[in-house]
């Protein structure tokens, strides 16, 4: 079954300090990959993806992801956290087959002052 | 801003009851998706259409259905409401079906079952 882990429901980090929230998925074939950001009482937000070349994408307000295909994984990461960037992380995979989108459950991530 | 259109922003009804959520994609795309997040449930997938027709059907109840429109836009529509329907309604879109193409959120509708 196609399914999308973040094996981590809440990740703990200090200001100024490199943070990291965990993807991995597994799909048949080549997915495209996503991940989201969600603030309290809005809608996701995208923030990067990786659809070939370069396994190092950027994205916005300085995070950026780490493509590993033998370890069918997808990081989230970023050097310095601030604490605006405490919310709630999606990543997700596209299948090219039926255009389906499977999320992960969500990583909720506190940046501590 | 996402470009992606959702109203109402916020619903309260009572069971039994039916409601309309309707979303206007972005300019241009051709792909609606509809989600559900709730406590408890996560993220869940209910149905996608591209351009006007049905194209992939998640965890969708039938009590729930969804048609898009010729000019692109998408109404969702929940009928018997129960109090477990209570959740926010997630309405995206993207230009095409099956490709790298972002997929936009609006901010989701509010639904709250008394």
């Amino acid at each position: 079954a196609q399914s999308v882990a973040q094996p981590e429901d809440q990740v703990n980090v200090a200001e100024g300090n490199p943070l990291t929230v965990k993807c991995t998925y597994s799909v048949s074939g080549n997915p495209y990959l996503f991940w989201y950001v969600q603030y309290p009482n809005r809608g996701l937000q995208f923030l990067l993806k990786y659809i070939t070349g370069d396994n190092l994408v950027k994205g916005s307000y300085g995070f950026e992801a780490e493509f590993n295909k033998s370890q069918t994984s997808f990081h989230l990461k970023k050097p310095s956290a601030l604490v605006s960037d405490s919310a709630l992380y999606f990543c997700a995979v596209r299948l090219l087959r039926d255009d389906k989108i499977i999320f992960g459950k969500g990583t909720r991530l506190h940046i501590l002052p | 801003d996402s470009g992606v259109t959702q109203t109402p922003k916020h619903l309260i009804t009572a069971t039994g009851q039916r409601v309309t959520l309707r979303c206007s994609p972005r300019s241009g795309d051709l792909s609606v998706y509809w989600y559900q997040q709730s406590l408890d449930q996560g993220l869940q997938f209910l149905i996608q259409y591209y351009n006007g027709e049905e194209r992939a059907k998640g965890n969708i109840l039938e009590r729930f259905s969804a048609q898009q429109f010729p000019d692109l836009h998408s109404e969702l529509n929940l009928s018997s409401l129960e109090l477990g329907d209570s959740a926010l309604y997630f309405c995206a879109s993207s230009f095409q079906q099956g490709t790298g193409n972002t997929i936009y959120f609006g901010e989701g509708s509010w639904l709250t079952v008394v």
